[in-house]
Formats: structure tokens, sequence, C-alpha cells
């Protein structure tokens, strides 16, 4: 069935480090694949997205490449800051209405 | 805009108590989705509601049900309730017609703890 893998934490670094973390996922066919960030005592933002194979999304330095060829959505930063301390779900949305999330990647960024 | 309301911010029960969970969706938005979240995991898909009906469920037992308003806010009931009920219960809006196009909105959640 559908699902998706995120790589476990928690993830730390230095400030102005490089990050990545690794998300494939299992889908019927060919969902657009999301990151969402999760603040302490919040709800979920959408950090980006991509609709189609190939689509890279970005946002506030972030970046994502829908890989077809190797179901993967893994999301990198170049420079890590101190308040991008939070956790990350990678999710798949199904036929339009229903997110599959991953288990979610705590990163902790050091100053 | 509001964006996508949730009340109570937090709530506490006891097992076998029931409780009522409630979502005012953003502005323009007709359907509502229920997430479970269980500390330390991934949001899990309970159920989505569109023209006050249940158009898709999740792998949750029919102690979970809900409700849709003709105003397009939503009720999440929860019956006998049981210690692995415990976790933050999250909204998410859409318009209906913009289900290809657009992203699902989350609300800020209620933190359910139960004892």
């Amino acid at each position: 069935g559908d699902s998706v893998t995120q790589m476990e934490g928690p993830v730390t670094l230095s400030e102005e480090a490089f990050l990545t973390i690794n998300c494939t996922y299992t889908a019927t066919g060919y969902p657009s694949l999301f990151w969402y960030v999760q603040y302490p005592g919040e709800g979920l933002q959408l950090l980006l997205k991509a609709t189609k194979a190939d689509d890279k999304g970005s946002n506030k330095g972030f970046e994502a490449t829908y890989r077809k060829e190797t179901t993967s959505f893994h999301l990198e930063k170049g420079s890590v800051q101190v308040s991008d301390s939070a956790v990350y779900f990678c999710a798949h949305l199904y036929n339009f209405n229903k997110f599959y999330f991953g288990s979610g990647t705590k990163l902790n960024v050091k100053p | 805009d509001a964006g996508v309301t949730q009340s109570p911010t937090h709530l506490i029960k006891t097992r076998g108590q029931q409780v009522t969970l409630r979502c005012s969706p953003k502005s323009g938005h007709d359907t509502v989705s229920w997430y479970q979240q269980a500390l330390g995991q991934g949001p899990q898909f309970i159920f989505q509601y569109y023209e006050e009906e249940e158009r898709q469920r999740g792998n949750f037992p029919d102690r979970f049900s809900g409700h849709q308003f003709p105003n397009y806010s939503s009720e999440l009931n929860v019956n006998a309730l049981l210690l692995g009920d415990s976790a933050l219960y999250l909204c998410a809006s859409i318009r209906q017609g913009a289900l290809r196009t657009d992203t699902q909105y989350f609300g800020p959640g209620t933190r359910l703890t139960v004892l």
C-alpha cells in the first residue's frame, strides 16, 4: 500500500552546515509530494511541494526534487540556521485528497 | 483571513469518556479532513467531510465519528476513550474544486490527553 519512509532523527547540525533529510515513497500512480515543518507546540506548515516528476520545490532556502525513478523526494538546505530547528515531515497526497505522512525527522541546529 | 481554527487547544479526559473536537475551515473552503498525530509519529488520516457527508475514511474504529455543518465547520467525536487516543488532532481544509491545484491548510491542532 501507499507509504512514506524518511530518515530517523534526530539530526544534529552546526549552524551553516549542509542539510539532507532522505524521503522515499510507495504510491499508486504519480502523487504530489510535500515537505511540512512542525515547530514545537504548533501545527503543520507547508514548506514546499512538487506535483510531477523532475519538479523542484523550493522555499526559504530549502529544496527537494521529485525523482520518479528512485521514488524519492529528499530535502536539502545549503546552510541551516538555529531557527530551522523543528520536525520535518515528508508526505504524499493520494488521489488529491488524503495525505500519507512519514514519521518525521527532528532537526536540531546548534549555534 | 483567520485560516483554519480548532478548539479547544488542550483537553484532558479519562478513559471511557467521550470527547468532541471542533474545526472551522479557512474562508472559502468546503472540505475538511481530520488527522491523528501520536507523539513522535506522523499524522494519520481519520476521515474527510464534504457536503456534510463522510467521503473517505482511514483505518480508524467506529468510535471515531464526525459531522460537518452547513457552514462547513466540522466536529470530530471520539467515544469510549482509550489511553492510546492521546494525540494531537489536526484539521485540514481545502476547497473541493481546487483539490488538484491548491494545497490543504492545517490548523494548529487540539492536544488530547487521556488519563
